[in-house]
């Protein structure tokens, strides 16, 4: 079964860090790329990050740009997410998801985890 | 970046009902674009991509259309567990963007 599980949410103060995994399983996770996105309380979806298959290639939204790092395992299928100097407004659930043939048309995010939420108060 | 307009965000329908859920994108994304459920509490999932492909599994009543700037996602006849709210994803460019979300609620 095709599954990503994340961990490492939690309570963090204002200017604090937290990094975030994504384990995957069911499918060959090094030949994916993969996505970050998340949804602030009764809130709509952001994208945050994107990463390659390989981690040459990677993109991130605006509102985290120089705070959060993405980076991935590929021989503990695991997908990272390091995120630091923390805003009230990073406060969401967090979804890694799959990303199926990027750069072509048939691009989309074809699975998601079921997320994990950080909380950004002091 | 690339806006993606939904409309209407709120829609309230009934069981066996027809709904067309519309995105408009502020310019041209080819057919690079995705649709997504999601209920409350739960991740979002793939129904449609490249604008017109349903999604394995997805049911036929749910369809796509549309190029260019304008889109559609189309229930055929509405059923309880459609209710929940939906959102288009656009995959042209980065940023990719989203939709402001249409909440389907029973009438």
């Amino acid at each position: 079964e095709v599954q990503l599980v994340e961990s490492g949410g939690g309570l963090v103060q204002p200017g604090g860090s937290l990094r975030l995994s994504c384990v995957v399983s069911g499918f060959t996770f090094s030949s994916y790329s993969m996505n970050w996105a998340r949804q602030a309380p009764g809130k709509g979806l952001e994208w945050i990050s994107y990463i390659s298959s390989s981690s040459r290639t990677i993109y991130y939204a605006d509102s985290v740009k120089g705070r959060f790092t993405i980076s991935r395992d590929n021989v503990k299928n695991s997908l990272y997410l390091q995120m630091s100097s923390l805003r009230d407004e990073d406060t969401a659930v967090y979804y890694c998801a799959r990303d199926s043939s990027p750069g072509t048309v048939l691009e989309t995010f074809d699975i998601w985890g079921l997320g994990t939420k950080v909380t950004v108060s002091s | 970046d690339i806006q993606l307009t939904q409309s209407p965000s709120f829609l309230s329908a009934s069981v066996g009902d027809r709904v067309t859920i519309t995105c408009r994108a502020s310019q041209g994304i080819n057919s690079y674009l995705s649709w997504y459920q999601q209920k409350p509490g739960k991740a979002p999932k793939l129904l449609i991509y490249a604008a017109s492909t349903l999604q394995s599994g997805v049911p036929s009543r749910f369809s796509g259309s549309g190029s260019g700037t304008e889109f559609t996602l189309t229930i055929s006849s509405l059923q309880p567990e459609d209710f929940a709210t939906y959102y288009c994803q656009q995959l042209n460019s980065y940023p990719i963007t989203f939709g402001q979300g249409t909440r389907l609620e029973i009438k």
